[in-house]
């Protein structure tokens, strides 16, 4: 199975701040990456998908990059609404599997 | 908008069989991919399968010999049942609209195995 890793389980900060959220692939799975957030109460929301393809209604605050084994969340001038738990996901095989989670705090 | 909605024992015993049920609204299941996923206690999270418009299904290879996904197309419903359960299946499940990468998720149930 492809192991994805996010190497932070935990990251604090500030409304207005900048954050990056690194996932990293056991192997290449080329862009089949898809970002999640999860905020207590509420359902899981598909934010990105195909690395850096935001879906409809995430706002243009959060961007995706990366490619092959390597790839970020970015979530520029961050809002309250933005903190929760965030999960990467690849679908480039199955089984499909996810990163272990970061939660974003704040500060 | 779809939405998805769990339901079903939030306990169940040890080698007995888990069965949900996911209600879909606002899309038909005979249409795109259904499928469930589980987050254990401390956040991991675990691709279990689905089932498509067609009445195909995939597995979590992990689950192969114990899950089985079924639908019910006249009450827009598709269903997970797990079988021989232990404790380590004790973990909030998910059912979603997805092949690959869910769009749409239901709240989560919570499922304890224990007896």
């Amino acid at each position: 199975d492809v192991q994805m890793t996010q190497s932070l389980s935990y990251l604090a900060a500030s409304p207005g701040e900048s954050v990056s959220i690194s996932c990293k692939a056991s192997k290449s799975i080329s862009n089949y990456l898809a970002w999640y957030q999860q905020k207590p109460g509420e359902a899981y929301k598909l934010l990105i998908y195909s690395g850096s393809t935001l879906q409809s209604g995430t706002p243009s605050r959060f961007s995706g990059s990366g490619s092959g084994t390597d790839f970020t969340l970015t979530i520029r001038s961050l809002e309250p609404e933005d903190f929760g738990l965030y999960y990467c996901q690849q679908y480039y095989e199955k089984p499909y599997t996810f990163g272990a989670g970061t939660k974003l705090e704040l500060k | 908008e779809v939405q998805l909605q769990e339901s079903g024992p939030g306990l169940v015993k040890p080698s007995q069989s888990l069965s949900l049920t996911c209600s879909v609204t606002g899309y038909s299941i005979t249409s795109n991919y259904w499928g469930w996923i589980r987050k254990f206690p401390g956040n991991k999270m675990e691709w279990m399968g689905y089932i498509s418009y067609s009445g195909s299904t995939s597995y979590n290879p992990s689950l192969k010999s114990r899950i089985s996904i079924t639908r019910d197309t006249s009450k827009n419903q598709f269903f997970l049942q797990l079988n021989s359960v232990t404790t380590e299946d004790t973990a909030t499940y998910y059912c979603a609209r997805s092949r690959a990468f869910p769009d749409f998720w239901g709240p989560g149930t919570m499922v304890t195995v224990s007896s």
